[in-house]
């Protein structure tokens, strides 16, 4: 499967708890891009990354929340001390280039977290 | 006012029809339109692309683009009920700053047999 991969693809944990969600880019992707969608709302940008560094974390909200994307590996969502209000589908998308070349972005199928 | 605004419908056409689906937003340096599709529960999938004033034809879907206007739109020719899903306008940044979307709510379709 040379599309977008993200896993898991559903994720239940309790309020306190860590969540971790991977992405790994299409093949020949070097861009990643961090999305949530809340329940009834639109897609909001979250991060977008490339090998080892973070590039625009504007919609990232200020604690709890950090991405990462090493030199080897997937990259890494992660929400430490869940609340119930972290409940959202969270979807990772790739681009050949970043913002130079405005690329069309590939989503993968998403994470659908839920907090208990 | 909201960055990209959609009507968020839902639009309904019968089935073989053209549906329009219409975007507006607010960065006169947006340089990059795309026109996603999301069936209910499923992630968005790309269906256009556009970067320039003018027409774009890609089978059924033609996405239109007025800069002036700040305004994109998708027609879609002999809609069939498959057709029926959310449909996410959005917008790139300026040149160089950046690669992040900025999405609408988007529009809601229902083609009816």
């Amino acid at each position: 499967n040379a599309g977008v991969m993200q896993n898991p693809r559903h994720l239940v944990r309790r309020r306190g708890q860590e969540a971790r969600l991977r992405c790994s880019p299409m093949k020949g992707h070097s861009h990643v891009y961090w999305y949530r969608q809340l329940p009834e709302e639109g897609l909001k940008f979250m991060v977008y990354l490339q090998k080892e560094n973070i590039i625009d974390e504007s919609g990232m909200p200020k604690e709890r929340f950090s991405a990462e994307f090493p030199k080897e590996g997937p990259s890494i969502l992660r929400i430490q001390q869940v609340v119930r209000g972290d409940s959202a589908a969270y979807f990772c998308a790739s681009s050949p280039q970043g913002g130079y070349g405005n690329q069309p972005q590939h989503f993968g199928d998403g994470t659908r977290l839920s907090i208990l | 006012q909201k960055e990209v605004e959609q009507n968020s419908g839902p639009l309904s056409v019968p089935e073989g029809a053209i549906a329009s689906l219409n975007c507006t937003y607010s960065d006169r340096g947006s340089q990059s339109f795309f026109w996603y599709r999301q069936y209910s529960g499923k992630s968005p999938e790309l269906i256009m692309s556009i970067y320039s004033n003018g027409d774009k034809e890609d089978g059924r879907f033609t996405a239109q683009l007025n800069k002036a206007s700040q305004y994109v739109s998708l027609l879609i020719r002999d809609s069939q009920p498959s057709d029926s899903a959310t449909y996410l306008c959005a917008v790139g940044p300026p040149y160089n700053q950046g690669g992040k979307l900025i999405f609408g709510q988007g529009t809601e379709l229902s083609v009816k047999p």
